[in-house]
């Protein structure tokens, strides 16, 4: 099946710091998803991105689907940015497009 | 649009009862997906269904049984509950038209079996 790797693994950051989180996947996808889990458990949709790049606010994601990695970028960090991020891949055919997660980015953002 | 809602948000049971996870979604998605989440893991995969009547099994189905008889509900049920079910339960839904395969999530149901 497919491996999902994010990195790092863990982040601090001082509020104001730039950050980028990684997620490499071993095979080809049609689904692409970066989401945060807040610390009360929610699980935020920030992108849907199979390939290409695109923006929201202080975030952006980029996907390189032939090199199969996708680069998450948090600029200006805040504290509500803390939590876990996830990356998630899905083959449409494969069980119904289920998502494969890796194992998260958890963010620690200090005042 | 309420988008993908479960209940309840939190339950405790004991070992060998017995409960129903509900999901219900209002987004008219085809596919619908029950996850659970161990403390520190991403999600895994128990049950899926590509429209009402059609369900299939996951990565982790053991212990779990599903229905979908209308799009926009599919329940989840525990049957004699052990502590390895202990998990946060997530629902989800996705559309296969447009192109897009987005997959939206609910709240979760935090479980726990002792």
């Amino acid at each position: 099946g497919i491996q999902v790797e994010q990195s790092p693994p863990d982040l601090i950051l001082q509020e104001g710091a730039n950050s980028t989180l990684r997620c490499n996947f071993s095979d080809s996808v049609n689904n692409l998803q970066w989401f945060h889990q807040n610390p009360w458990g929610q699980l935020i949709n920030l992108f849907y991105i199979p390939s290409g790049t695109k923006q929201n606010g202080r975030l952006s994601a980029t996907t390189v689907a032939t090199e199969r990695y996708s680069l998450l970028y948090i600029s200006s960090s805040q504290t509500t940015d803390s939590g876990v991020y996830f990356c998630a891949v899905a083959q449409i055919y494969n069980q119904g497009g289920k998502l494969i997660f890796g194992q998260g980015t958890e963010l620690s953002v200090k005042p | 649009n309420a988008g993908v809602t479960q209940t309840p948000k939190f339950r405790i049971l004991k070992i060998g009862q017995s409960m129903t996870l509900q999901c219900t979604q209002d987004m008219n998605h085809n596919y619908m997906y029950w996850y659970r989440q161990d403390p520190g893991m991403g999600l895994k995969l128990i049950y899926y269904s590509v429209g009402a009547g059609i369900t299939d099994k996951g990565e982790v189905p053991n212990g779990y049984n599903v229905s979908r008889s209308t799009t926009e509900d599919f329940p989840l049920r525990l049957e004699l509950a052990a502590p390895s079910q202990t998990s946060v339960y997530f629902c989800a839904s996705s559309s296969t038209s447009g192109g897009s395969y987005e997959q939206y999530f609910g709240p979760g149901t935090r479980l726990t079996v002792t």
